[in-house]
């Protein structure tokens, strides 16, 4: 069965700084990868999707990487803003077509 | 396009009644997930369809869940009778073509059962 950890469960940061999150999972039989951003209240949102064959994707100042061997990945957030606090999720999908989440990243960046 | 829709946004309900979670997804796409996020849990997958037909269920916890899809552009998510601990923000997300592509949610019903 995949299990998603993600650490760390909350961050805080100052205005401007870059950051790492990141994501593991135990199966690395994966399909694809993807990270979303949850406001509080809200439905989550697509930020990047990584294929297994793929290393990483770049959107703006996102970036995730995908290590497949080693069962990882992660998201690095360049000149953090305000506006980018939000819960991050990731979501490993396996060959089957299943998704499973990780209990997500509660960012907040200060002012 | 409108993303993915679900209805209603907000549901409160005694314990025992039916509860009826509506979902439209984006139009083109064959794929659909029901999901539930509770603080406990985290999001967990109920069942997903692929061109209307259940392909995992495993997730769906009781005999009380049922869903269904009669057609590409609507689903429902069944609970009967509600239980308290159904108490949870119910997701709908849909893809278009094969797993390789992304995943869209909709904004959720939150279900209050008391």
């Amino acid at each position: 069965k995949q299990e998603v950890t993600q650490i760390p469960a909350a961050l805080s940061v100052p205005e401007g700084e870059n950051l790492v999150l990141n994501c593991s999972f135990t199966d690395s039989a994966i399909y694809n990868l993807q990270w979303f951003r949850q406001d509080p209240g809200k439905g989550l949102t697509s930020l990047l999707l990584i294929q297994s064959s793929q290393r990483e994707q770049t959107s703006g100042r996102l970036n995730a990487s995908l290590d497949k061997s080693s069962g990882r990945s992660t998201l690095y957030i360049a000149a953090s803003q305000p506006g980018d606090s939000a819960t991050y999720l990731c979501a490993v999908r396996g060959n089957a077509g299943k998704s499973t989440f990780g209990d997500g990243t509660t960012l907040t960046v200060k002012p | 396009d409108a993303g993915v829709i679900q209805s209603p946004r907000h549901e409160v309900t005694e314990m025992g009644q039916e509860v009826t979670l509506r979902c439209k997804p984006i139009s083109g796409h064959n794929s659909l997930f029901w999901y539930r996020q509770t603080m406990m849990r985290g999001l967990e997958l109920l069942i997903y369809f692929n061109n209307n037909v259940p392909i995992d269920d495993s997730g769906m916890p009781e005999d009380r869940f049922s869903a269904k899809m009669p057609n590409a552009s609507f689903s429902t998510l069944k609970i009967q009778p509600s239980e308290p601990r159904d108490s949870a923000v119910y997701f709908c997300a849909s893809n278009q073509g094969d797993r390789a592509n992304e995943q869209y949610f909709g904004p959720g019903t939150r279900l209050t059962v008391t």
